[in-house]
């Protein structure tokens, strides 16, 4: 597809449930980056990854999260024993080079609501 | 560690009025900024950037921001706005050195009224 695609668009699961969120980037773009954003909120960095650079694992905030990405191409991002706090939009974006060479491509998000 | 601070977070005008948005940031060293704005129901989208030069930078839909090193600051304008900006508007820094991820602010909902 021409932009970031990620699947699913919502989802609402229960408390102690596991989740898995993806994300298709732009095909050639080498940067991946997830980000959250609670309600009435900003986007709050998760992680990124660089082509075969180690990921920036610094904004995951817990070790309940974890994300991986397959060469260039898909990302998954996956939240085991999820909590409530754990309810926002997850966002997927990606980049030609680094964020310091242009601008982020976003996906719709997906929204994940924990009861 | 780089932070975006906005200090307006909603902001209701009348078409045709002026608008500027606030954006400051806290980090010493050589920065990229950003504009991005997310329309009801639409994904983020960039606005405008500033990488180096002409610290007035002009954008898409009549926007314009102007980079102030001395005061940390990325304020976002237009001269008069319409009800089609009704939008979120984050700004967003990177810095050249440490985390190659962009930081964002918090997010201003803007409202124009017809």
């Amino acid at each position: 597809g021409a932009g970031v695609s990620q699947s699913p668009s919502n989802k609402v699961t229960e408390k102690g449930k596991d989740v898995e969120l993806r994300c298709d980037p732009i095909s050639g773009h080498t940067a991946l980056y997830w980000y959250r954003q609670r309600l009435g909120q900003g986007l709050e960095f998760l992680i990124y990854f660089q082509g075969n650079s180690a990921p920036d694992k610094s904004g995951l905030p817990s070790d309940r999260f974890s994300a991986e990405r397959t060469g260039e191409s898909v990302s998954t991002l996956t939240i085991q024993r999820t909590q409530q706090e754990d309810s926002a939009v997850y966002l997927c974006a990606s980049s030609l080079g680094g964020v310091g060479t242009g601008e982020l491509f976003f996906g719709e998000g997906s929204r994940l609501t924990v009861l | 560690a780089q932070s975006v601070s906005q200090h307006n977070h909603h902001v209701i005008l009348s078409e045709a009025a002026s608008l500027e948005l606030g954006c400051n940031y806290s980090y010493g060293g050589t920065v990229n900024l950003f504009w991005y704005v997310q329309y009801p129901g639409q994904h983020l989208q960039l606005l405008l950037k500033y990488f180096s030069g002409d610290p007035l930078v002009k954008g898409i839909k009549g926007f314009e921001a102007e980079f102030i090193k001395s005061k940390f600051s990325f304020n976002l304008r237009k001269p008069s706005v319409q009800w089609s900006d009704t939008a979120e508007y984050f700004c967003a820094v990177n810095a050249h050195t440490g985390r190659r991820a962009l930081t964002f602010g918090s997010g201003t909902r803007l409202q124009v009224q017809p």
